[in-house]
């Protein structure tokens, strides 16, 4: 089946650092979505991407789909200590109505 | 606007006992539903989705169902709760608009089975 990997699990850096993740699939997605997930709380969409090469932005967060589609990355600038928390890809391929999850990034930011 | 509500939020049941959890959304008209369950510390595992009233896709064979009554309703249960069946358990919404395949969650519903 689809398996979409998310690097990394986890990260600590410094308040203000800039933090990359990524997602990549075994297969082509026409959608890509990225969440935050807070605990005890459902997650709540940041970003969401629909075409081949789109850079997308929401304040300090950039995230970008993939040319092959088949991968995305979600960049923070300036972290601050509100960016803790655990962070999602989601991926839709086409024709179908589901969304395959990544595993998570889990982000810790010191002060 | 379109919210999504989930009911309780948390839940202590014994083993054995049966299950319903339940998930409204208001603000939109025919909208995708999904059930997924997230172990602690762990991804997302999509139980269930469903397109349309009565229609019902199961992605993991389990101790688990899901009901779809009306439009904007959608329903989790089980029979017989398993110690397993204990988790973090989300409904979530996709309008039919495209190209907004934007997908929405609930607040989740917290679940352990003793």
């Amino acid at each position: 089946g689809q398996q979409l990997n998310q690097s990394p699990q986890s990260m600590f850096i410094q308040e203000g650092e800039d933090v990359s993740m990524n997602c990549t699939s075994s297969s082509i997605f026409n959608t890509w979505l990225w969440y935050k997930q807070d605990p005890g709380e459902g997650p709540v969409l940041l970003i969401a991407l629909y075409k081949a090469g789109e850079l997308t932005s929401n304040g300090r967060l950039t995230a970008q789909f993939g040319i092959t589609r088949k991968d995305s990355f979600l960049n923070i600038s300036a972290s601050i200590p509100s960016d803790v928390g655990i962070y999602f890809c989601a991926g839709q391929s086409p024709g179908t109505y589901k969304y395959i999850f990544g595993t998570g990034t889990r982000l810790k930011v010191l002060a | 606007s379109q919210t999504i509500h989930q009911w309780p939020a948390t839940l202590v049941q014994p083993v054995g006992s049966p299950l319903s959890l339940e998930c409204t959304v208001e603000g939109t008209s025919n909208p995708n539903l999904y059930w997924y369950r997230q172990a602690a510390g762990r991804g997302l595992q999509l139980l269930f989705y469903s397109v349309g009233i009565g229609q019902i896709s199961s992605e993991v064979p389990q101790n688990l169902s899901a009901s779809r009554p009306q439009d904007r309703q959608f329903i989790l249960s089980s029979k017989k709760l398993l110690l397993s069946d204990s988790g973090f358990y989300l409904c979530a919404w996709k309008g039919l608009v495209n190209p907004h395949n934007e997908q929405f969650f609930g607040p989740g519903t917290r679940l352990t089975v003793l």
